[in-house]
């Protein structure tokens, strides 16, 4: 069965550096999201992208981040200037399209500002 | 503006007893509702979905939840809990005006031998 892949599994990172996490959607989705989960937090929506631009953000996704798909496969999340408080689990999510369309996630990517 | 409350961060039953783990929604619009299942390290991955058909609806590894409009309400059941059920488990909300999914905080499934 087809799934969305995220890499790497585990990223640490000095606070202020830019990270870019990268994830492989599934091939015929047109719909690309990523959310993050502080640890202990809910699952938190941070964008949604379709037709190579973004079709809605939360209040969290400001100008520290930046999504891109770069080619015909990859999507990129971009966290420019990390903080402490960007420590969380990172989620990818494809779905075909219409809102009733589960998503498919990936494993995610721990991330680590030290 | 849409919500998700799950009753219950913790849930412990005995292996082969009735799991019933709690999601109350909010929506302004017509909802559809997901459960997902997160296994240690692990995304998450959908359990079942409600998209406007059958109120009931049965998901894989023998979960099912009713959708109850006038209680607002889309429980998750399972008869027999196995002690693979283990995980943690969310309620998600989403609807035609918007793609993003709203999850509950979760709920932490224990089985007991």
């Amino acid at each position: 069965e087809p799934e969305v892949t995220q890499t790497p599994s585990h990223q640490v990172t000095q606070m202020g550096q830019e990270v870019i996490l990268r994830c492989v959607p599934i091939s015929n989705h047109l719909y690309f999201y990523w959310y993050r989960q502080i640890l202990g937090q809910k699952v938190e929506f941070l964008v949604s992208f379709y037709n190579n631009e973004i079709s809605e953000k939360s209040e969290i996704f400001d100008d520290q981040f930046s999504v891109e798909r770069p080619d015909g496969s990859n999507f990129t999340l971009k966290i420019r200037s990390t903080k402490l408080e960007d420590s969380a689990m990172y989620f990818c999510a494809s779905s075909y399209g219409y809102s009733n369309q589960p998503q498919h996630f990936g494993d995610g990517t721990r991330l680590s500002i030290l | 503006a849409q919500s998700v409350t799950q009753l219950g961060s913790h849930v412990s039953v005995s292996e082969g007893a009735l799991v019933l783990l709690r999601c109350n929604y909010s929506s302004s619009v017509p909802p559809y509702l997901f459960w997902y299942v997160q296994y240690p390290n692990q995304g998450l991955q959908l359990l079942l979905k409600y998209t406007s058909a059958a109120t009931l609806v049965k998901g894989i590894n023998g979960f099912e939840a009713e959708f109850k409009k006038s209680e607002t309400s889309f429980h998750l059941t399972k008869p027999s809990a196995h002690m693979s059920d283990a995980a943690e488990y969310f309620c998600a909300v989403t609807s035609d005006s918007s793609y993003k999914l709203i999850f509950g905080s979760g709920t932490r499934l224990l089985v007991r031998p």
